[in-house]
């Protein structure tokens, strides 16, 4: 079984401040993606992340697979109230036959 | 496009019955995936369908089903309810299913007293 750990579960920081969340595994992904889940609704789609060590910017969000492509992270700079949410990583197999493996998530609480 | 829809979007239920949610894919996607989420697993991978066959399966009991139709609506159902079974459940939409990436409905919030 694939397991992806994500931290911090929990994150409450000021407006402007940066932050970072992270996703392991010690398990090989062929793809992994990022969603943000707000109360209410199901899951959006931020990213997805395929070649190791590959870097991807959207807007004031970062994300960077790593090299062995087992981990995974998220980097927010000056961050906004409206970035508050439930953050989750999810992992692909290989070849894409096993479907998504999800992390629990890192709920962020961004205080005005 | 519309997005994934499902309905019902509450419903509340009775220990040993049994329900059917309805999960309505974006046009064109074939692939149909079911997911629960609770706050102590998180997302939980359920079942996936793909042009009417179940192509993979989570590790949840029997009372778990789905289908999905001609048209790639999909439905799932719950048999003999428990508490545990409380959760809100997901549908997700792909073009492709497997790892590709999925585009979410709302959720069905199903509680079960």
């Amino acid at each position: 079984t694939q397991l992806l750990e994500q931290s911090p579960q929990f994150l409450s920081i000021q407006e402007g401040e940066n932050l970072t969340v992270y996703c392991n595994s010690s398990s090989v992904f062929s793809s992994l993606q990022w969603y943000r889940q707000e109360p209410g609704e199901g899951p959006v789609l931020l990213v997805t992340v395929v070649t190791g060590g590959e870097v991807k910017k959207l807007k004031r969000l970062t994300f960077q697979f790593g090299d062995a492509r087992k981990d995974s992270s998220l980097h927010i700079t000056a961050a906004q109230p409206g970035d508050t949410g439930l953050y989750l990583c999810a992992g692909a197999g290989g070849g894409g036959a096993d479907g998504l493996t999800f992390g629990k998530g890192t709920h962020l609480i961004i205080q005005p | 496009k519309a997005g994934v829809t499902q309905t019902p979007r509450y419903l509340i239920k009775t220990r040993g019955q049994q329900v059917t949610l309805s999960c309505s894919p974006i046009s064109g996607h074939r692939s149909v995936s079911w997911y629960q989420q609770t706050p102590g697993q998180g997302l939980q991978f359920l079942f996936e369908y793909f042009s009417e066959t179940q192509r993979n399966k989570g590790n949840f009991p029997g009372r778990f089903s789905g289908r999905q139709f001609s048209n790639s609506r999909s439905e799932m159902n719950v048999s003999t309810l428990e508490l545990g079974d409380s959760a809100l459940y997901l549908c997700a939409s792909s073009v492709s299913g497997g790892g590709y990436e999925q585009y979410f409905g709302p959720g069905t919030r199903l509680t079960v007293t």
